[in-house]
């Protein structure tokens, strides 16, 4: 099966720095992989996801990069805001995800 | 709305008592997901429905838990018998195929 893990519990960045959270996998046959940013209270929301054909992928701000050799998978955050503050966490699999426990972002303005 | 929903948004309830959680996913996709969130803890895989296919049911913790899916479409997650245990988020996600899951807002479910 897989398993997901997250390196940090918590980040705390200042408003306007780049944010990098980290995440590791197990099963090197996984094959999709996502990142979810969760607020208080809220569901899950879908931030991007990336598929093993690829290295990395852009979204607005945002940037995964997968590295398929050591199992890692990374979202970067461009000019974080303080709206970026939430938990942000991974999945990895096919159809069925595993999700790690979440890294809680935390902007200082 | 075009996103997932899901009722009630909270539940509370005694122990001992079953209760049953809706979810409406996006219209047209064809997987549905259930999973569970404690407090500071990942999400935990319950159960997939893909179309008309056997569900996935092998995140289910006990047989307390049961889920179906009527018409391809709402699904339903029935807990029997309540346990203080069960209390936690309950999360249902939706996707076109193996795309993309987008989850709707949970039901917080609250056993006394």
């Amino acid at each position: 099966g897989e398993s997901v893990g997250l390196h940090l519990p918590t980040l705390s960045v200042q408003e306007g720095d780049n944010s990098i959270i980290n995440c590791a996998y197990s099963n090197s046959a996984s094959d999709y992989f996502i990142w979810y940013k969760q607020e208080s209270g809220k569901g899950p929301q879908f931030i991007i996801d990336i598929r093993s054909n690829m290295d990395k992928r852009q979204g607005q701000r945002v940037t995964v990069l997968l590295n398929k050799t050591v199992k890692h998978l990374s979202l970067q955050i461009a000019a974080t805001q303080p709206g970026d503050s939430a938990v942000y966490f991974c999945g990895a699999g096919s159809y069925q995800l595993t999700f790690g426990k979440g890294t809680k972002l935390s902007v200082i303005p | 709305g075009a996103g997932v929903s899901q009722s009630p948004s909270n539940k509370v309830t005694e122990k001992g008592k079953d209760v049953e959680l809706r979810c409406d996913p996006i219209s047209g996709h064809t997987a549905l997901y259930w999973y569970r969130q404690s407090l500071g803890q990942g999400l935990e895989f319950l159960i997939y429905f893909q179309g008309n296919s056997a569900p996935d049911k092998s995140g289910l913790p006990s047989d307390r838990f049961s889920a179906e899916r009527t018409g391809g479409s709402v699904s339903t997650l029935t807990i029997q018998r309540t346990q203080q245990e069960d209390s936690a988020v309950y999360l249902c996600a939706s996707s076109s195929r193996e795309d993309t899951q987008y989850f709707g807002p949970g039901t917080r479910l609250t056993v006394l």
